[in-house]
């Protein structure tokens, strides 16, 4: 059974600092996404990342994936109270996009 | 991306009835997945629904409690039936976009049940 484990699950940071969210999974998988969810909305898709040693940025966010260790990076850079949001990784259980969610981690950036 | 539509957006049931959810998307769609967020959780997939196929249900899920629909590539129903309050939750459709390689999500029904 695919695992996903996220952590921290609670994040609190001032603004203008850096932080790693980490997400591992437990078995091999093909595709892993990240999303942001604000309270009461719904999921806004953030990346998909494909293959090993993968790297992707959009603005202060940057997510890796390693997939002989099995795990992702959420990394912010030089944090905004916007960011301040729910960060979910995600894993494709390997057939047909089906997706197994990690507990989520509460970001909250402070002035 | 993709837009999706969910009806109702919200719903205060008894316990004991049943509410049907409606996802439309705006293009036609192989697959497309039914999940729970219940409060202050992460989500957790219900089953795939794949035009012309019975539903495929996940662990822990079984047709006679989340009979699902999909008559057609854009459109899909689940239905939570004989309500109790443990399905109180948010319930959110989503369909793949093979040319973003990302799954979209719908904006969620969220479902109390008194």
């Amino acid at each position: 059974e695919l695992k996903v484990e996220q952590n921290p699950l609670f994040l609190s940071m001032q603004e203008g600092k850096n932080y790693t969210i980490y997400c591992n999974y437990s078995t091999t998988s093909d595709r892993l996404y990240w999303y942001r969810q604000d309270p009461g909305k719904s999921l806004e898709s953030l990346f998909v990342l494909l293959s090993n040693g993968a790297v992707k940025q959009e603005g202060r966010l940057m997510a890796s994936l390693d997939t002989k260790a099995r795990l992702s990076t959420l990394h912010i850079t030089a944090a905004v109270h916007d960011l301040s949001a729910t960060y979910f990784c995600a894993v494709d259980k390997g057939s047909g996009s089906r997706l197994t969610f990690g507990e989520g981690t509460q970001l909250t950036v402070n002035p | 991306s993709a837009v999706i539509s969910q009806k109702p957006s919200r719903d205060i049931c008894q316990r004991g009835t049943s509410l049907t959810i409606q996802c439309q998307v705006d293009s036609q769609v192989t697959m497309m997945f039914w999940y729970r967020q219940q409060p202050g959780q992460s989500l957790t997939l219900i089953a795939t629904a794949n035009q012309g196929s019975e539903a495929t249900y996940e662990s822990g899920f079984v047709i006679d409690k989340f009979p699902i629909s999909r008559p057609n590539l854009t459109f899909s129903t689940l239905t939570v039936s004989n309500m109790s309050p443990e399905d109180s939750s948010i319930y959110l459709c989503s369909v793949d976009r093979p040319s973003t390689d990302t799954q979209y999500f719908g904006p969620g029904t969220r479902l109390t049940v008194l």
